[in-house]
């Protein structure tokens, strides 16, 4: 198993451009989420998913969107990119809940100039 | 006052020293996990656990629900347990964060 894929690893980006952080999981977890980390503060949730078909907004949702179309997907969307949005993105996936043990993805470094 | 504390924020130890970090938090949880996120960025699991005591390897971790109280403790420090190790709660469905204690274990 690959376990939790994110694309890309690296990635700038100008100020009003807009991007997709991609996320697969293949371990038939029905719990994806997508946090932010930022220097000197806690990993804080964006949006989260319970299942296909269900998301729903963490604690800093604003200027993000998230779909879940399969199981497997759960892609991260910059609408207009800005430079409070530098920050390292990890998706996560468990097999129901927050309560199960967290998988998580090796991160994407995003920088907006 | 942030809902899950962590302390100490850094800490550096002698290869071979028994090291604590401390995590408390004030709200209902379901599950306190550790996690441990290496310079290289990537952030794994150590520990799940709701009550008592768990132990792997040199790797231990209590909670405490009645104090709202968890410990971290490694037992026979290492260079290579130089890491940050994050707790993190889980309250309903989600997952909320401490902000990391940072650990350098020198030879």
């Amino acid at each position: 198993n690959a376990g939790v894929t994110q694309t890309p690893k690296f990635q700038v980006l100008k100020t009003g451009q807009s991007m997709t952080l991609q996320c697969a999981q293949d371990m038939n977890h029905e719990y994806m989420s997508w946090y932010r980390q930022d220097p000197g503060m806690g990993l804080r949730l964006i949006h989260y998913s319970v299942g296909a078909g269900i998301t729903d907004q963490g604690e800093v949702p604003n200027g993000y969107n998230v779909s879940r179309s399969t199981t497997e997907d759960f892609p991260l969307r910059l609408l207009s990119a800005a430079p409070s949005q530098t920050s390292v993105y990890f998706c996560a996936s468990s097999y129901l809940t927050g309560v199960d043990e967290q998988y998580f993805g090796p991160g994407t470094r995003l920088t907006v100039t | 006052k942030n809902e899950v504390e962590q302390s100490p924020q850094n800490l550096t130890a002698q290869e071979g020293e028994f090291i604590t970090i401390n995590c408390s938090y004030s709200v209902g949880i379901s599950a306190l996990h550790w996690l441990q996120q290496h310079p290289g960025g990537g952030i794994v699991s150590l520990f799940m656990l709701s009550s008592g005591k768990k132990k792997h390897g040199r790797l231990i971790a209590t909670i405490n629900i009645q104090e709202k109280h968890s410990s971290l403790h490694i037992t026979a420090s290492h260079p290579r347990d130089s890491a940050v190790y994050i707790c993190a709660v889980s309250n309903t469905d989600k997952l909320i964060f401490g902000t990391g204690t940072r650990l350098q274990v020198f030879p």
